[in-house]
């Protein structure tokens, strides 16, 4: 199956500052969402962005998928923020929707 | 109105005994699925349904079964439950096959088997 790639494995901020995860998949895919997991354990749908470039608050995603990546932006972070990202592609060549997902990037952000 | 809900929230349960996860969308979906999230965080596809239909069984024990009565419920049921069953369960449901649609996840189900 497709291999899926998330960094950095944890990032430590200040409230307020910006940051920017990364998804990087080995094979060509028709399929990217980000998600979000809360400390509470709930996954929350943050974008479906298999191209291009979308934006929602202080939350933007950009996806590149001839260079087989895409990036997370957060800016001015919130204790809010803290949780779990993670990264899910489908693969072009699948046709039952099994979703890979990558191993995660756990936020912290401090007061 | 939880468009993916599950029950129980929280199960805690000994070695050797069978239980049960419901799941329910009212979301008008007609793809579900479950998924296994360890203790590392990592998540993983177990089974996918489609209009009742079973399409995605991936390496999963046969202790573990599905059941989807309508196309808006997807039980699991697992048998003789072991110590590394213990983990998180997540139901989804998606329009239509993923491709080209949102998956949406249930809140999970904590297993811990002692």
């Amino acid at each position: 199956g497709i291999q899926v790639e998330q960094s950095p494995p944890d990032l430590i901020l200040q409230e307020g500052a910006n940051s920017t995860l990364r998804c990087n998949f080995s094979d060509s895919v028709n399929n990217l969402q980000w998600f979000h997991q809360n400390p509470w354990g709930q996954l929350i749908n943050l974008f479906y962005i298999p191209s291009g470039t979308k934006q929602n608050g202080r939350l933007s995603a950009t996806t590149v998928a001839t260079e087989r990546y895409s990036l997370l932006y957060i800016s001015s972070s919130q204790t809010t923020d803290s949780g779990v990202y993670f990264c899910a592609v489908l693969d072009r060549g699948s046709t039952l929707g099994r979703l890979y997902f990558g191993r995660g990037t756990q936020l912290t952000v401090w007061p | 109105d939880t468009a993916v809900s599950q029950t129980p929230k929280y199960l805690v349960t000994q070695m050797g005994n069978d239980k049960s996860i419901k799941c329910e969308q009212n979301l008008g979906h007609d793809t579900m699925y479950w998924y296994k999230q360890d203790s590392k965080k990592f998540l993983k596809i177990m089974f996918s349904y489609n209009n009742k239909e079973l399409i995605i069984n991936e390496t999963v024990p046969n202790r573990f079964s599905p059941k989807s009565p309508d196309k808006a419920h997807l039980n699991l049921h697992i048998n003789s439950l072991e110590l590394g069953d213990s983990a998180v369960y997540f139901c989804a449901s998606s329009l239509g096959q993923v491709t080209g649609n949102t998956i949406y996840f249930g809140e999970g189900s904590w297993l811990t088997v002692v």
